[in-house]
C-alpha cells in the first residue's frame, strides 16, 4: 500500500524550512528519500533503517519513528537548488521484500 | 562510467505493437528494478531482479514481462502495448538492498 505524503506542495522563500511527512499504515523496516527535478530522474538523499541507523545526504537530515510508521524530512535554510518533488519509499517490516513503495510526492518550490 | 543507462528515450507505439525497452548498468549492482511514473502517481515498481537470471513482480506488472540474462542489462518488453502504458519508464540499479538506487534518464512512451 503506498505511504501517503504531506504537503502534497509547499512554497518556501530562500532560507526558511521546511518539514516533509511520510505515513505508512503497515510496519516498517526502512524508509528511502529521493528528489526529483523536472524532467530529470530521481536523485537518492537518505537511507532510514529501523533500529536508528541513517545514511545519506550531510544537509539534509530525517527521522523515522518506527512506532507510528512515520517519517520527516527536515530541510533547513532552504536554497533554490532544493526545489523539486521528493518523494518517500517504504519497505516493509519482515526482511526479504527488496522493495520500495513510493508515497506520491511532494512538490517543493524554493523562490528567491 | 556511464551509472544507468536507457534505451530508447523516446518511443511512439500503436495499440497492439510490442516492444523492448533496455537498461544498462556499469557499476556491478546486483539489483535491478523498472519503474513507471504517471502524473500525481508517484513511482509504482513494475518488476524487479535481485540477481541475475532472477525475476519477480512488483506492484503492476500487469502487461509486462521481463528478463535478465546478463547482470549488467535488465530488459522490459511490452508484448502488446495499450493506451493505459503511456507513461515515463526508469530503470534502477543498487549494489545490495538497503542501498541507493541509482536511475537512469528514464524512457518516455506514448500508445496511440
Amino acid at each position: 500500500q503506498q505511504p501517503v505524503q504531506s504537503p502534497q506542495a509547499v512554497i518556501l522563500r530562500e532560507g526558511e524550512d521546511a518539514v516533509i511527512n511520510c505515513s505508512s499504515s503497515k510496519a516498517l523496516y526502512s524508509v528511502h528519500w529521493y528528489r526529483q527535478k523536472h524532467g530529470e530522474a530521481p536523485v537518492f538523499l537518505m537511507i532510514l533503517l529501523k533500529g536508528g541507523e541513517q545514511k545519506g545526504h550531510e544537509k539534509i537530515s530525517a527521522s523515522f519513528n518506527e512506532k507510528k510508521q512515520q517519517s520527516s524530512l527536515y530541510l533547513t535554510a532552504s536554497q533554490l537548488s532544493y526545489s523539486g518533488t521528493y518523494f518517500c519509499g517504504t519497505e516493509g517490516s519482515g526482511g526479504s521484500n527488496y522493495k520500495l513503495t513510493f508515497g506520491k510526492g511532494t512538490l517543493l518550490t524554493v523562490n528567491p | 562510467n556511464a551509472g544507468v543507462t536507457q534505451t530508447p528515450k523516446f518511443r511512439v507505439l500503436k495499440t497492439g505493437q510490442s516492444m523492448t525497452l533496455l537498461c544498462a548498468q556499469d557499476m556491478n549492482h546486483e539489483y535491478m528494478y523498472w519503474y513507471r511514473q504517471d502524473p500525481g502517481m508517484g513511482l509504482r515498481l513494475i518488476h524487479y531482479s535481485v540477481g541475475e537470471g532472477t525475476t519477480a513482480k512488483g506492484e503492476v506488472p500487469d502487461g509486462y514481462n521481463v528478463s535478465r540474462l546478463k547482470k549488467q542489462n535488465f530488459l522490459l518488453g511490452l508484448e502488446s502495448a495499450a493506451p493505459s502504458q503511456t507513461s515515463v519508464y526508469f530503470c534502477a540499479s543498487s549494489y545490495e538492498r538497503l542501498y541507493e538506487q541509482y536511475f537512469g534518464p528514464g524512457t518516455r512512451l506514448t500508445v496511440t
